[in-house]
């Protein structure tokens, strides 16, 4: 059971808006940062975003990142068929000191 | 450029000790506030995070595995050990390796590695 809360699965057509939730508690997602990271199976996981909204130098703007108190949501727009990945939030926990994430989303282009 | 790899026995038996070693290159462990983690994912599930140790030795565990982990490192050869001892068949996953600053998300990865465990 992970410690921070998304959804099993998402999908969408090509162009279509997709978003993946990230629900947390307050000593994670609401005392610090959230990253999102995508992951293709026999790769390593790309940093996708980071600082809650941040966008590392080659990641394209169609993906966005925002946070509101406790919980965090990656969107994705004009969805593409590489998009097809495993989707994973992660935060630091104040509390158990150390790095959590979710429990993944894969995301299905349809 | 920043690069990690993993590297490590990719079967171990039940009860025996996992020591798992990732070699940079970009960076050094003797510079302030870098750090080096490592995570897993056992086949099908999610990432778990298992430990970090930062340029001035600092180290943290996962609270759930800290009784069997221990993370070293080596400036001078640029690497970090992982040992994970008591290995039991729920412990099968690719661990991965991934560069941190301080504050910052773990970012680059390694390409991992498939360690199994087998009773």
């Amino acid at each position: 059971q992970s410690v921070l809360t998304q959804p099993p699965s998402a999908s969408g057509t090509p162009g279509q808006r997709v978003t993946i939730s990230c629900s947390g508690s307050s000593s994670n997602i609401g005392s610090n940062t959230v990253n999102w990271y995508q992951h293709l199976p026999g790769t390593a996981p790309k940093l996708l975003i980071y600082s809650n909204n941040q966008r590392p130098s080659g990641v394209p703007d169609r993906f966005s990142g925002s946070k509101s108190g406790t919980s965090a949501s990656l969107a994705i727009s004009g969805l593409q068929s590489e998009d097809e990945a495993d989707y994973y939030c992660a935060a630091w926990d104040d509390s158990l000191n150390g790095e959590v994430f979710g429990g993944g989303t894969k995301l299905t282009v349809l | 450029q920043i690069t990690l790899k993993e590297s490590g026995p990719t079967l171990v038996k039940a009860t025996q000790t996992l020591t798992l070693t990732c070699t940079f290159s970009g960076f050094s462990l003797s510079t302030s506030g870098v750090g080096v983690g490592w995570i897993r994912q056992p086949p099908g599930k999610a990432l778990e995070w298992l430990a970090l140790i930062y340029w001035d030795d600092d180290k943290l565990y996962s609270p759930s595995l800290k009784s069997r982990l221990t993370i070293t490192k080596d400036t001078s050869k640029n690497q970090v050990v992982l040992t994970m001892t008591n290995m039991d068949p729920v412990d099968t996953a690719t661990y991965y390796c991934a560069h941190r600053d301080l504050g910052r998300p773990f970012d680059p990865w390694g390409q991992g590695t498939l360690v199994t465990v087998s009773s």
